[in-house]
């Protein structure tokens, strides 16, 4: 089954303590990206790639990376967490740049940082 | 600069009403438009394209340049359609903007 698989589904944190959100599709897409959704203000990029090694910032990047050494994965580091990146990630990808043919999205992570 | 108002947060219909959920959006050139549905505690799901002219679940949307809106509509609403909408707009950037979204509640 083409997917977009996210891990954890949950994950609650404490402030600095260094995490990573896993991300891996298998429709052999090119185009990855990462999302946070918060309520009110929608879906905002943080970080996207379009291919491997090719990663660039979307509008919140700020206290976010990310890698892409391999295509199936995109995984999103949070290298010190501070409450305000309590939030709803989704990792998403596509065919195509940008979304063009329609973004798959993965489940979300839903983190908390206390 | 691309940008997407979605003007309503919430909507609410009755069962078998038409329903229409408005995007509006903000770019120069050429867009590509779709609309995403989020149904409660799951992951987002491609609604439509504006380029695949299609109707999904009784939906469709039209893109009119002119008002540069691309608003969402369907004849008769079901329960079922309740759920997020969110409206998306790729430009001549290489990333997809998404409105803010609007919450759809279809009473019975």
């Amino acid at each position: 089954e083409a997917q977009v698989t996210q891990n954890p589904r949950y994950l609650i944190t404490v402030t600095g303590k260094k995490l990573t959100v896993t991300c891996s599709q298998n429709m052999n897409h090119e185009y990855m990206s990462w999302y946070r959704q918060d309520p009110g203000l929608g879906l905002r990029q943080i970080y996207y790639s379009m291919n491997v090694e090719v990663t660039d910032k979307g509008d919140v990047p700020e206290g976010y990376k990310v890698s892409r050494k391999e295509k199936r994965n995109f995984p999103l580091i949070l290298e010190s967490p501070s409450p305000n990146q309590t939030s709803l990630y989704f990792c998403a990808s596509s065919l195509r740049p940008g979304g063009s043919s329609g973004y798959t999205f993965g489940s979300g992570t839903r983190l908390t940082v206390v | 600069a691309q940008r997407v108002t979605q003007p309503e947060k919430l909507l609410s219909v009755f069962k078998g009403a038409p329903v229409e959920l408005k995007c509006n959006y903000s770019y120069s050139g050429s867009p590509e438009l779709f609309w995403y549905v989020q149904y409660s505690r799951q992951r987002l799901q491609l609604l439509l394209r504006h380029i695949s002219r299609e109707s999904i679940k009784g939906f469709t949307a039209d893109l009119n340049k002119g008002e540069t809106s691309f608003h969402l509509k369907k004849p008769f609403a079901q329960e079922e359609d309740s759920a997020m909408y969110y409206c998306a707009l790729k430009g001549g950037s290489e990333k997809l903007v998404f409105g803010k979204g609007t919450k759809l509640t279809v009473n019975p």
